[in-house]
């Protein structure tokens, strides 16, 4: 079955305390992404990847890392996490090129809570 | 800067009748436009899309129409059921981002 796969899908963790949650997708595609969902501001992009060993900064990237080692994974790293990073994070992916038509394939979600 | 808006968080209608969500959007570069549906817990999936050349895009119940010259695009359910009922997305692709609206809660009632 196709899909991305998201861990952990549920963490309360404390500030300051380093945590990662990983993304794994099995459909091949290039293009990888991070969002992050909050009441009253949809989704908003994090980091994306066009492929191995190539990531960009989306629109609220501060306080995030990613890599993108393997086309498969692409993990979200919080270094410090303080409570404004308390939110629902999705990852997404989708193939690149010339038919691309932005559609993306979601994770289910991540809800990270941080105290 | 909100370069997608959906201006209305939520929008309830009656089985069977239309349903019309709306977004606007600021940049013309856009090269594809698309619709998202999100059931809570889960992550959200496609829906329908529309090139930025083209006007409208059919699905079977569901419909996307783009004016360009307004920068506005909507999506219209018909006829809406009640498993239509979940939060609506719409986003915008271009640069190798897909930039999404705020979201409408669509609510169906029976």
């Amino acid at each position: 079955e196709a899909q991305v796969t998201q861990n952990p899908r549920y963490l309360i963790t404390v500030t300051g305390k380093k945590l990662t949650v990983t993304c794994s997708q099995n459909m091949n595609h290039e293009y990888m992404s991070w969002y992050r969902q909050d009441p009253g501001l949809g989704l908003r992009q994090i980091y994306y990847s066009m492929n191995v060993e190539v990531t960009d900064k989306g629109d609220v990237p501060e306080g995030y890392k990613v890599s993108r080692k393997e086309k498969r994974n692409f993990p979200l790293i919080l270094e410090s996490p303080s409570p404004n990073q308390t939110s629902l994070y999705f990852c997404a992916s989708r193939r690149s090129g010339l038919a691309d038509t932005g559609e993306l394939f979601f994770g289910e979600g991540s809800r990270l809570t941080v105290l | 800067d909100q370069q997608v808006k959906q201006n209305s968080p939520s929008l309830s209608v009656q089985e069977g009748r239309i349903s019309i969500l709306n977004c606007d959007y600021t940049n013309s570069m856009f090269d594809y436009f698309l619709w998202y549906k999100k059931y809570p817990a889960e992550g959200p999936t496609f829906l329908i899309s529309i090139s930025s050349i083209k006007d409208k895009n059919e699905d079977g119940r569901f419909t996307v129409f783009l004016n360009k010259s307004a920068k506005h695009l909507s999506l219209h359910i018909v006829p809406s059921q009640p498993g239509d009922s979940a939060v609506y997305f719409c986003a915008a692709s271009g640069g190798g981002k897909l930039i999404f609206g705020q979201g409408t809660e669509l609510s169906v009632k029976p």
